[in-house]
């Protein structure tokens, strides 16, 4: 059972550059996360997904995109990467049902923008 | 802004000894979750706690939830040099759920 997989586990780009982090869970959870974290400010929530073709923006969403493609998979996209964007990025998925609402993270991706 | 807010920053306490770490966080919520971090990895599930709790326990930890001063504290007893780890408190309020900046706690065997 592989839970959430994130990929790439590393990545450097340059200024200006996009791409995409994915995220899959197997454990059909309905809502989906995307956190950064940076060192001493903890884990901020850059978007979530409640369901399957829905998003809402988190506390700090600019310079991202979402896609929730299926009940599987949530990606997100830089388009135009700035060094302000390099952190840790966490995936993360919940049932969120009314019994468990417990959130269970990807291994994270570690993005450096020069 | 975030949510809950951990304190202390840092702890450093003896094997044996008891931890004990504070949140503190704004907005009514439903639940409130604890998890944990241990360093380059994802955070791990450690309890949740209801809104309409006051205390829960699960092996070595203790959490409490007071509403009324919107703060919880985890407790974990007889520490272990292996719950060297960073710990952080999430509030869920039906729609999102929000981290503190966390509490790193060293345990010195």
């Amino acid at each position: 059972n592989a839970g959430v997989t994130q990929t790439p586990k590393f990545q450097v780009l340059k200024t200006g550059q996009s791409m995409t982090l994915q995220c899959a869970q197997d454990m059909n959870h309905n809502s989906m996360y995307w956190y950064r974290q940076d060192p001493g400010m903890g884990l901020r929530l850059i978007y979530y997904s409640a369901s399957e073709g829905t998003t809402d923006k988190g506390e700090v969403p600019n310079g991202y995109n979402v896609s929730r493609l299926n009940k599987r998979e949530f990606s997100l996209r830089l388009e135009s990467a700035a060094p302000s964007q390099t952190s840790v990025y966490f995936c993360a998925s919940s049932p969120r049902d009314s019994r468990n609402t417990e959130a269970f993270f990807g291994q994270g991706t570690r993005l450096t923008v020069v | 802004s975030q949510q809950g807010e951990e304190d202390p920053q840092a702890l450093s306490i003896q094997e044996g000894e008891n931890a004990t770490m504070n949140c503190s966080y704004k907005t009514s919520i439903n639940n409130l979750q604890w998890y944990r971090q241990n360093s380059g990895r994802g955070l791990v599930h450690l309890i949740l706690i209801r809104s309409n709790e006051r205390e829960k326990h699960s092996g070595r930890l203790r959490v409490t939830l007071d509403t009324s001063k919107k703060s919880s504290s985890l407790l974990i007893t007889a520490s272990r040099a292996a719950d060297t780890a960073s710990y952080f408190c999430a509030t869920d309020d039906n729609n999102d759920m929000r981290f503190g900046a966390g509490t790193r706690l060293t345990v010195k065997p």
